[in-house]
């Protein structure tokens, strides 16, 4: 089975803080892709990455950037949380037929 | 990329079957339509894809018209587990295969 892992669950931070979101996939896949899940506002694509090193904006990309340096994981980077980005984030990776494969989740809470 | 409409809610009962059907008028000619089906507290997760006419496989099937500005997902036989949100969205099937996701339509499904 394909699996997405998510380095927390659950995240409390300071506003202000600089907050880092670690995912990994294991199977070889392309891409891989961040997403925010807000009551009433469904997922929301943040950033994708197509290739090692290669990222694309998505819908909402401001307040966020991330880094990919191995195929494997997919990092996204707070560098300033604020209230505002109190969130489910969602990490996805996805091969050449596009399904996409979803991680458990990272609640994170910014206060 | 093109928007999906879909209800926002469906009420069914145990052992019918259910049919949602997804707008989406603005279809590009390099899109497939994907579902995704997702539990409270976890992400989604993929149910099936098409690009035209039906697609089976073991768990639904969805029908294309051929002028492929809708789509219906159906589902037989459902049961109370399958009481979740379904995501209609679109696929673009180069550029990573970014999708949008819509509101989704919260399915539930009484004994």
């Amino acid at each position: 089975d394909v699996k997405v892992t998510q380095s927390s669950r659950y995240l409390v931070k300071r506003t202000g803080e600089k907050v880092f979101l670690e995912c990994v996939q294991d199977m070889d896949h392309e891409n891989m892709f961040w997403y925010r899940q807000d009551p009433g506002l469904g997922l929301r694509l943040i950033y994708f990455s197509y290739d090692v090193k290669m990222k694309e904006k998505g819908d909402i990309p401001e307040g966020y950037s991330v880094s990919r340096e191995k195929k494997e994981r997919f990092s996204l980077i707070l560098e300033s949380a604020s209230t505002n980005q109190t969130s489910m984030y969602l990490c996805a990776s996805s091969s050449y037929n596009y399904e996409q494969y979803f991680g458990p989740g990272t609640r994170l809470t910014v206060t | 990329l093109a928007k999906t409409t879909q209800p926002i809610s469906m009420d069914s009962y145990e052992g019918q079957e259910v049919n949602i059907t997804c707008s989406h008028n603005n279809i590009a000619t390099n899109d497939y339509i994907t579902w995704y089906q997702q539990f409270p507290s976890q992400g989604p997760r993929f149910i099936i894809q098409g690009y035209k006419t039906k697609v089976t496989n073991e768990v639904a099937s969805l029908f294309i018209p051929a002028d492929r500005k809708s789509s219906t997902l159906s589902l037989p036989r459902v049961s109370l587990s399958d009481t979740a949100v379904y995501y209609c969205l679109l696929t673009y099937n180069t550029n990573a295969g970014k999708s949008t996701f819509g509101d989704g339509t919260t399915l539930t499904v009484k004994p």
